[in-house]
C-alpha cells in the first residue's frame, strides 16, 4: 500500500471548469507538497501545506491534517493547467513520500 | 539563483557501464534529495542528504547505486554496472534549513537510457 494515494488518475475537463484533486495519506506528515509536472518538463512547486489553506492565482490547496487528506482545486481550467500533478508529504523523518500523480487535460 | 541544476540532461548507455550523473542544488540549501521516476509513476526516493552527511538511503537503492556530496554544495549519483530496469529519469531536488518543510526545488532530471 503506498503511503500517498492520489484520485483520479486520470482526468480529462473542458475549459473553464473547476478541477478537484484529492490526496489522502497513511504517514504523520510535518508538510504536505502539491507539484506540477508538465510533459517532458521539471517539476514545480504549487504549494506546501502544514494547515488550512492556500490559494495562488486559480489554484486553491486545502490540508485537513485529522482526516489526513488534502485537495488542490483549479477555478475556471484552461488548456495551459494540463500537467500532472503530484502529491508528496514529508515525514517527521525528513522522508518525503510521492502519489502517483493525477494526468489532467484541459481540452479547449 | 538559477535553481538546482542537473548534468547531463540525458545519457545513454550500454548495459553493463557505470555512470554518474551531478546535481547542484540551491546555494544556501543544505537539504538534497535524489529520487528515480519511471513512466506513470510518481518520484521514488533514492536517498538524501543534510549538509554532506547522507542520512537515509531507500532499501530500493542496491549496492550499485552510490551518492556523495563531500562538501555539502553538489552531489553526484554513481550507478555502476547498470542494467535495463535502470532506465528513469533521476530527479534531484533541494530545500532551505528553514524549518521542516520547506519549499523543495526540483531539477529538471537526468534521463538514463540503458540499451
Amino acid at each position: 500500500k503506498n503511503e500517498v494515494e492520489q484520485s483520479p488518475q486520470n482526468l480529462t475537463a473542458q475549459e473553464g471548469e473547476f478541477i478537484t484533486i484529492n490526496c489522502s495519506y497513511s504517514v504523520g506528515i510535518s508538510a504536505l507538497h502539491w507539484l506540477q509536472q508538465h510533459p517532458g518538463g521539471g517539476i514545480v512547486s504549487l504549494f506546501m501545506l502544514s494547515s488550512g489553506k492556500k490559494k495562488h492565482g486559480r489554484l486553491i490547496a486545502t490540508i485537513n491534517i485529522q482526516e489526513k487528506h488534502s485537495s488542490l482545486h483549479i477555478t475556471a481550467s484552461h488548456p495551459r493547467d494540463s500537467a500532472v500533478y503530484i502529491c508528496a508529504v514529508l515525514n517527521t523523518g525528513n522522508q518525503f513520500y510521492f502519489g502517483t500523480g493525477t494526468s489532467l487535460t484541459v481540452i479547449p | 539563483d538559477t535553481g538546482v541544476s542537473q548534468d547531463p540532461r540525458h545519457k545513454i548507455t550500454k548495459r553493463g557501464q557505470n555512470v554518474t550523473f551531478r546535481c547542484d542544488p540551491i546555494s544556501e540549501h543544505n537539504r538534497l534529495y535524489w529520487y528515480r521516476q519511471t513512466l506513470g509513476q510518481g518520484p521514488e526516493f533514492l536517498t538524501y542528504f543534510q549538509n554532506e552527511a547522507q542520512l537515509e538511503k531507500s532499501r530500493l537503492l542496491s549496492d550499485r547505486f552510490s551518492a556523495e556530496r563531500p562538501k555539502g554544495s553538489f552531489s553526484t549519483l554513481e550507478i555502476q554496472r547498470t542494467e535495463q530496469g535502470d532506465s528513469a529519469m533521476y530527479l534531484c531536488a533541494s530545500s532551505s534549513p528553514q524549518g521542516a518543510g520547506s519549499p523543495l526545488h526540483f531539477g529538471n532530471g537526468t534521463r538514463l537510457t540503458v540499451t
